[in-house]
């Protein structure tokens, strides 16, 4: 099945700080990933869909100065944290849609998550 | 406006067969998917049904009525590995192009007990 890495899997960093988070698409080209926060039981929230080659979308509330995404190529794209405070601290999941899978599928594939503390 | 619903908590017992049930709003259906989230980590894919009728792969099984607009995640055989969260996620097309969004429920915590 297709399969997507995300670096670091467990990040803690000062209050102020910038982190930047990787989402790789290892076996397949992904031209759309996305950016998922997740609080402590509760369900996933799409922050921003991210195309290869242009701007990536974000969802009503989501500060695209805070939250910088960037899709190089189509098997990489980075979510960068910048001034990290507290309140953002949470489990950041990346996903990868595999439109070669054919048909109307276009399944994403996640994946395994960046739990962020920000102290 | 678009809207999931499913049912917060489950539990039962391993070798049993458990139905996790799925109700949605929305218009320009475009599929249903059914991921698995053990705690702590990311989201598994499951199954997807885009027409309606049943889906079966291995112990796990997902139906569709698209005029209901309901689902359910059948789970055969259950181990106590299954105890995860199960999350019902729901597509749909948001204008005349080819543009379409995923919108996710809370997710169903399920406890597989001995």
């Amino acid at each position: 099945g297709a399969v997507v890495s995300q670096h670091p899997s467990r990040v803690i960093c000062k209050s102020g700080t910038s982190v930047k988070i990787e989402c790789r698409s290892l076996d397949f080209q992904a031209t759309t990933m996305f950016w998922y926060r997740q609080f402590p039981k509760q369900s996933l929230m799409l922050m921003a869909t991210s195309n290869e080659g242009s701007k990536a979308t974000y969802e009503q509330g989501v500060e695209k100065d805070k939250f910088l995404i960037n899709h190089a190529s189509l098997t990489l794209s980075t979510l960068t944290v910048t001034s990290a405070h507290p309140e953002d601290s949470s489990f950041y999941i990346c996903s990868a849609r595999d439109g070669t899978s054919g048909g109307s599928r276009d399944t994403q594939y996640f994946g395994p998550g960046t739990r962020l503390t920000v102290l | 406006g678009q809207n999931i619903d499913q049912p917060t908590e489950m539990t039962a017992t391993e070798g049993a067969i458990v139905q996790i049930n799925c109700t949605y709003q929305t218009s320009g259906f475009n599929g249903l998917f059914w991921y698995q989230q053990h705690a702590g980590e990311a989201p598994t894919f499951l199954s997807y049904n885009v027409l309606d009728g049943l889906e079966e792969k291995g112990r796990f099984s997902s139906f569709l009525s698209r005029s209901k607009g309901y689902s359910y995640l059948l789970l055969k055989e259950l181990q106590m590995k299954d105890s995860a969260s199960y999350l019902c996620a729901v597509r749909f097309r948001i204008n005349a192009g080819n543009n379409r969004k995923l919108i996710w429920g809370l997710g169903t915590s399920l406890a597989v007990n001995p």
